[in-house]
């Protein structure tokens, strides 16, 4: 079955570093979404991705959907410790319906202030 | 307050009780979604339901069993649980149907189960 990898598991920063996390699908994805769960919390939709090669930008996040749409990036500039969380990135096999929603094992971002 | 509310929000059971889950969502989506998250593993999704009709059952054990009287609210009952079975059961709902075919999901806070 599909499988969708973020690597890496687990990230330590200084506040002020950057930060970035990638996702691979291991078959082609209709769009990707990425959701972020803070400690204690349940994960809540960040952004979609849905074109080739597209890039979002929310404030210091950046957002990358790979041109074969197998792979994003999520890139956090000058990280701030309300950045601390754990960031999903989701989506469905682009054979498979849009509700089949895989997610990744996630990155656990801590930050030290 | 995601308006999705989940009750309750922890559960501690034995492993010969039977208990249910609830899930109510006050956004008028269309679906509505189980998801079992443990720890160091992905998020598993384990039912989906659309316009009340399930419409996928992804291997789950039959002592889970999901109920969905009408779009707005979801059940999970269960029964003769493994401590296995000890996770944060998730649920969600979300609009299909949309132009771009985009499918999002807002998940309710959760519930806890410990099965001892």
């Amino acid at each position: 079955g599909q499988q969708v990898m973020q690597i890496p598991q687990y990230q330590h920063v200084q506040e002020g570093e950057d930060f970035t996390t990638y996702c691979n699908s291991s078959t082609t994805l209709s769009n990707i979404q990425w959701y972020k769960q803070r400690p204690g919390g349940h994960p809540v939709f960040l952004i979609q991705l849905v074109k080739s090669g597209e890039v979002k930008k929310q404030k210091r996040l950046t957002f990358q959907f790979g041109e074969a749409k197998k792979n994003s990036s999520l890139h956090i500039t000058a990280t701030q410790t309300t950045d601390v969380g754990t960031y999903f990135c989701a989506g469905p096999p682009l054979i498979q319906g849009a509700q089949k929603l895989v997610f990744g094992q996630g990155t656990r971002l801590t930050i030290n202030p | 307050e995601t308006g999705v509310t989940q009750t309750p929000r922890h559960l501690v059971m034995g492993m010969t009780n039977k208990k249910s889950l609830k899930c109510e969502q006050h956004l008028g989506h269309n679906a509505m979604y189980w998801y079992k998250q443990s720890a160091k593993k992905p998020l598993e999704l384990m039912f989906v339901y659309n316009f009340k009709e399930q419409t996928e059952n992804n291997s789950v054990p039959s002592r889970f069993s999901p109920e969905c009287p009408n779009s707005s609210h979801l059940f999970l009952h269960l029964h003769t649980l493994q401590p296995e079975d000890s996770a944060l059961y998730l649920c969600a709902s979300s609009q299909t149907g949309g132009a771009s075919g985009a499918n999002v999901l807002t998940f309710g806070a959760g519930s806890r189960l410990t099965v001892l």
